[in-house]
């Protein structure tokens, strides 16, 4: 079983400032790592992926995210959000032997820019 | 390409009653999971049918159910509505197959119970 902890529920932060959201995994398995962002009234969008090779990935809208194995951690970061970053943010991961597409989520993290 | 479509987008219902939701994958797309989005447990996957049998499932009761056509089309039905049930029901369409392939969302149908 797995289980993932996204330590902060809501992060308020400046136009242009850097923000960290971070995230905890528990696992008993080798996981692939998710970190998704849903807008209001929409589905959740896929930021960026770990599955195996570099610890850092890039993902979309100039996100990236380390994952630590010895921590078991998998950060997300981006250097200056804009206004339009503000967004609910989850952290998942899944069972990388396992067939087929369960998705464990964290709690998620609020993400308020403000001008 | 068109995306994952979800209908109803919003519904309402009363204890007791039943619901089907139904989800249209993006065409060619074989798997499709459904998660269940509440305040208070989160997301939480429900589960997975592809070509058209279930192959995971998570921890929900048997009042929970889905299927999948042959078209990949797949419906989840609850019966015997609880007010706990009101949530976003999300479901995601994928390649399939055994190994990784990226999920794509719906935007949800919104389940509220009075």
């Amino acid at each position: 079983a797995q289980s993932v902890t996204q330590l902060d529920s809501q992060v308020p932060v400046f136009e242009e400032a850097p923000v960290e959201l971070r995230c905890n995994y528990s696992s008993s398995v080798s996981v692939y790592l998710f970190w998704y962002v849903q807008y209001p009234n929409q589905g959740l969008q896929l930021l960026l992926k770990y599955l195996s090779g570099s610890t850092l990935v890039k993902g979309i809208n100039g996100f990236e995210a380390e994952f630590n194995k010895s921590q078991t951690s998998f950060h997300l970061r981006k250097p200056s959000v804009h206004i339009s970053d503000t967004a609910e943010y989850f952290c998942a991961v899944s069972d990388e032997k396992a067939a087929g597409n369960k998705l464990t989520f964290g709690g998620g993290t609020r993400v308020l820019v403000k001008p | 390409k068109a995306g994952v479509t979800q209908t109803p987008r919003y519904l309402i219902k009363t204890r007791g009653q039943q619901v089907t939701l139904s989800c249209s994958p993006i065409s060619g797309h074989r798997s499709v999971s459904w998660y269940q989005q509440t305040p208070g447990q989160g997301l939480q996957f429900l589960f997975e049918y592809f070509s058209e049998t279930q192959r995971n499932k998570g921890n929900f009761p048997g009042r929970f159910s889905g299927r999948q056509f042959s078209n990949s089309r797949s419906e989840m039905n609850v019966s015997t509505l609880e007010l706990g049930d009101s949530a976003l029901y999300l479901c995601a369409s994928s390649l399939g197959g055994t190994t990784y392939n990226e999920q794509f969302f719906g935007p949800g149908t919104r389940l509220t119970v009075l």
